[in-house]
């Protein structure tokens, strides 16, 4: 089955520090994208950050990067020096790259709150 | 701004009820995605498609159709609607064909009451 875990629905961290947020995923399809979106309270999915299954080296997009690790499934997030405005809902998805197939899977979403 | 329009922004409606919601995806993109997001289900995936043709269903009831017109916008209807139904539904475009991100709208809130 084609799955992605988020196993924490909440998560503090200090302004200015850096917090990673945890994404599993589970597919069998040899080739996949990933990806990390950033809701706020305003409502809308607001694009981070990509990675794609053979890619070798870790993404990074300013102050996100994206800790790969294929062999366990894992695809965390690390927001770098944490500031007021990180906190909101983000969301880990899953693209597998099956063919005819264009389905986004997306895992439950962690709450982030940043603390001043 | 992601360039995807969605209208309405909000609606209130009653059960029993048949309601549309409309799309506008990015210019140029292909591909339309029907997105449900409910306190207790998260994100759900409804529906794909791609340049006027349905391509991939996920959990969409059959109480809801889709469909994607000629112009590429999309609109999702809903009909015999219940208190469950009430949600944000999100649509998103994409370019089609790739491991591309999604751009989404900012959203339809549908309450039933």
């Amino acid at each position: 089955a084609q799955k992605i875990t988020q196993t924490q629905p909440g998560m503090f961290v200090q302004e200015k520090e850096a917090v990673t947020l945890d994404c599993t995923y589970d597919t069998s399809d040899p080739s996949y994208g990933l990806f990390w979106y950033k809701q706020p309270s305003s409502g809308e999915m607001i694009f981070l950050i990509y990675q794609g299954s053979y890619d070798q080296q870790n993404a990074t997009e300013g102050r996100y990067s994206l800790n790969f690790q294929k062999a366990r499934k894992s695809a965390n997030l690390v927001i770098s020096a944490s500031q007021l405005g990180d906190s909101a809902m983000y969301f880990c998805a899953m693209r597998p790259h099956t063919s005819g197939t264009y389905k986004y899977i997306f895992g439950t979403g962690t709450r982030l709150k940043v603390l001043a | 701004d992601s360039g995807v329009t969605q209208t309405p922004k909000h609606l209130i409606t009653a059960t029993g009820q048949r309601v549309t919601l409309r799309c506008s995806p990015r210019s140029g993109d292909l591909s339309v995605y029907w997105y449900q997001q409910s306190l207790d289900q998260g994100l759900q995936f409804l529906i794909h498609y791609y340049n006027g043709e349905e391509r991939a269903k996920g959990n969409i009831l059959e109480r809801f159709s889709a469909q994607q017109f000629p112009d590429l916008h999309s609109e999702l209807n809903l009909s015999s609607l219940e208190l469950g139904d009430s949600a944000l539904y999100f649509c998103a475009s994409s370019v089609g064909t790739g491991g591309e991100k999604l751009f989404f709208g900012s959203g339809t809130q549908l309450s039933v009451l």
